[in-house]
């Protein structure tokens, strides 16, 4: 089944202990990105790959790490996490950046940092 | 990317057609029209995109007015699991990717 996944689905966490979440989407598709969801903020987007090593700020992308070391996986790195990175994130994957293909989203990962 | 408006909310009985409204009055030439739905914070889930004409998959129909100003989602049976929030893009690349409040829908029985 085409899909994309993330790990871990919720998680609670304290202020400064680095933590990663995981990215995995099994269509080869070249495009991926990171999302968080915020109440009354709607989805920004805070880093993305066109490729293999090949990655760039978003919208919102300070306190936020990401590598693309394979195509299929897409981790997102807070190093020293802090409570207003409290939220609802998404990875997302699509075949490649042109607006002609659509965006497949992950199930969400749910961080709490206090 | 373009600058969408949809109403806050929309109820819909279930088994009849609800349709989603959707003003993109500074859509460009090249920016595509997207609709997507979230269901209670999962991730969101593509739905249909076009350029200038209506287009239908299996999920929905898309309308697009001939002057692009506008469109309208069609689902044409609604049924409970259809009740969510449903966002209208307008998209140059996937990169401009803006949701915003979208159009929560409720289906009711």
């Amino acid at each position: 089944e085409a899909q994309v996944t993330q790990n871990p689905r919720y998680l609670i966490t304290v202020t400064g202990k680095k933590l990663t979440v995981t990215c995995s989407q099994n269509m080869n598709h070249e495009y991926m990105s990171w999302y968080r969801q915020d109440p009354g903020l709607g989805l920004r987007q805070i880093y993305y790959s066109m490729n293999v090593e090949v990655t760039d700020k978003g919208d919102v992308p300070e306190g936020y790490k990401v590598s693309r070391k394979e195509k299929r996986n897409f981790p997102l790195i807070l190093e020293s996490p802090s409570p207003n990175q409290t939220s609802l994130y998404f990875c997302a994957s699509s075949f490649e950046l042109a607006s002609y293909n659509e965006q497949f989203f992950g199930p969400g990962t749910r961080l709490t940092v206090l | 990317d373009a600058k969408t408006t949809q109403p806050p909310s929309m109820d819909c009985a279930e088994g009849r057609a609800a349709n989603l409204p959707c003003n993109h009055s500074t859509i460009s030439g090249n920016e595509y029209v997207y609709w997507y739905r979230q269901i209670h914070s999962q991730g969101p889930q593509y739905i249909i995109h076009g350029l200038k004409n209506n287009e239908t998959n299996e999920m929905a129909s898309l309308i697009i007015t001939e002057d692009r100003k506008s469109s309208t989602l069609i689902l044409p049976h609604a049924t409970l699991r259809d009740t969510a929030v449903y966002y209208c893009i307008g998209l140059y690349n996937n990169n401009d990717m803006r949701f915003g409040a979208g159009t929560r829908l409720t289906v009711k029985p």
